[in-house]
């Protein structure tokens, strides 16, 4: 089943703006992830952040997280072109089976 | 990173034919795996927790009958459509890593067609 849910469903900006990309879960989770994801291709894993975690960066990314709100966030800045993509959270239970569940994804446009 | 390949990328079958799918982790020992499905312009959906050795773990409302999952070693994991009809059209991605909690690397995914 769902649980993440992202918004905006869609989101399109020119290059060198900024791009936020919010998620929001329902469970309490051990950790929560952000992919990527080319149309019509795998995904590829940018970061993780655990549940004890409240900011973290890689390179270009900044994620929040707010375990009261149950929401993470995720900032890229100074988009390129090549950024455009769709992008997913993905949750990470509790427990231990590993299972990830996957927001709804935020499909990012950057014009050149 | 940890590298996934799935095979094939592409397959069109006729339907009521069977399709098998191939996950392997190419660096590293997966003693779980899972499998996903994405339609278009939708997210992923997990479908199944693959288990080395023992019997795979379904999502509610996943036919385990018609999606049969073979773990039979810890750098392969098969997913077979059987009997596939044009519904079972989709994408499918198998993901692994060196453990269920720790980060999960994902395959290139499979592209199903059922005509």
């Amino acid at each position: 089943s769902q649980q993440g849910e992202e918004d905006p469903q869609a989101l399109s900006i020119q290059e060198g703006e900024n791009a936020t990309m919010n998620c929001s879960y329902k469970t309490s989770i051990n950790n929560l992830q952000w992919y990527r994801q080319n149309s019509g291709r795998g995904l590829v894993h940018l970061i993780l952040i655990r549940s004890n975690e409240r900011e973290k960066h890689s390179g270009r990314l900044r994620v929040t997280l707010d375990t009261s709100k149950k929401s993470s966030s995720l900032l890229i800045t100074a988009s390129r072109a090549a950024d455009t993509a769709s992008y997913f959270c993905a949750t990470r239970g509790s427990g231990n089976t590993g299972k990830l569940i996957f927001g709804q994804g935020t499909t990012l446009q950057v014009k050149p | 990173g940890a590298v996934v390949s799935q095979h094939p990328s592409r397959v069109i079958c006729k339907s009521g034919t069977s399709v098998k799918i191939e996950c392997r982790s190419l660096d590293f020992q997966a003693t779980t795996m899972f499998w996903y499905r994405q339609f278009p312009k939708q997210s992923l959906m997990l479908m199944a927790t693959s288990n080395e050795g023992s019997k795979a773990t379904y999502e509610q409302g996943v036919e385990k009958d018609k999606f049969l999952i073979n773990h039979a070693s810890l750098t392969l994991s098969t997913l077979t459509v059987t009997s596939a009809h044009p519904e079972d059209s989709s994408f499918y991605i198998c993901s692994g890593g060196l453990a269920p909690q720790e980060t999960q690397y994902f395959g290139p995914g499979t592209r199903l067609l059922v005509l």
